[in-house]
């Protein structure tokens, strides 16, 4: 089955620098890479996603790049704020039901 | 995110017990999931649903029953706690359909099994 790797698993960065957040997939197959953002006690929360057919999406002050032939996407938060201190977690997916997910990056935005 | 309930929130049984964590979603999403959250390891899929009356095994099923006779309700049964089952569980839905998309995870619950 598919397996998720993501790096680095802690990030500290100050206020107002780009957060970088990356993963690889081990399925070629795998078409849908969405990220989730999980602050402490609460659920995770889908913020952005990205198909295969696509290298690259933005939206406001993040982005995500894939790269197939590499097997590897990144999430890049720029101008980062405190309120984005949170764990993010990866995801790759052939069908619905077999979304595997990466460990987790907790990222500390230091004011 | 009202869409997706899970109940109850926090609970403590002991080893051996039998317990079923609740989960209902108003959106009639085709697809519900269950995960367990252990630090360390992300999310993990014990089961899920691709609809009314089908369900089938994840990552980690051992030890876990599910039912799905409505498209809204997706319980899941711990028949004999274990400890190795504390853990926080989280219930999701998506839309379905051809190719994969989004899912939409409840608030959680945290059980801890002494």
């Amino acid at each position: 089955g598919e397996n998720v790797e993501q790096h680095p698993s802690t990030l500290s960065v100050q206020e107002g620098d780009s957060a970088v957040i990356k993963c690889t997939y081990s399925d070629s197959a795998s078409n849908y890479f969405p990220w989730y953002k999980q602050e402490l006690g609460k659920r995770p929360q889908l913020i952005i996603d990205i198909r295969s057919n696509v290298g690259e999406k933005k939206d406001q002050r993040i982005a995500v790049t894939l790269n197939k032939t590499a097997k590897h996407f990144s999430l890049h938060i720029t101008e980062t704020q405190p309120e984005d201190s949170a764990v993010y977690f990866c995801a790759a997916s052939i069908r619905n039901n077999d979304m595997r997910f990466g460990a987790g990056t907790r990222l500390t935005v230091k004011p | 995110d009202a869409g997706i309930t899970q109940s109850p929130r926090y609970k403590i049984t002991e080893t051996g017990r039998q317990v079923t964590l609740m989960c209902h979603q108003t959106w009639s999403h085709s697809y519900m999931f269950w995960y367990r959250q252990d630090l360390g390891h992300g999310l993990r899929l014990i089961y899920y649903s691709a609809a009314a009356d089908i369900t089938d095994k994840g990552e980690v099923p051992d030890g876990y029953v599910v039912s799905r006779s409505k498209t809204e309700n997706f319980p899941l049964t711990l028949e004999s706690a274990t400890r190795s089952q504390t853990s926080v569980y989280f219930c999701a839905s998506s839309e379905g359909g051809g190719l994969p998309g989004g899912q939409y995870f409840g608030p959680g619950t945290r059980l801890l099994v002494l």
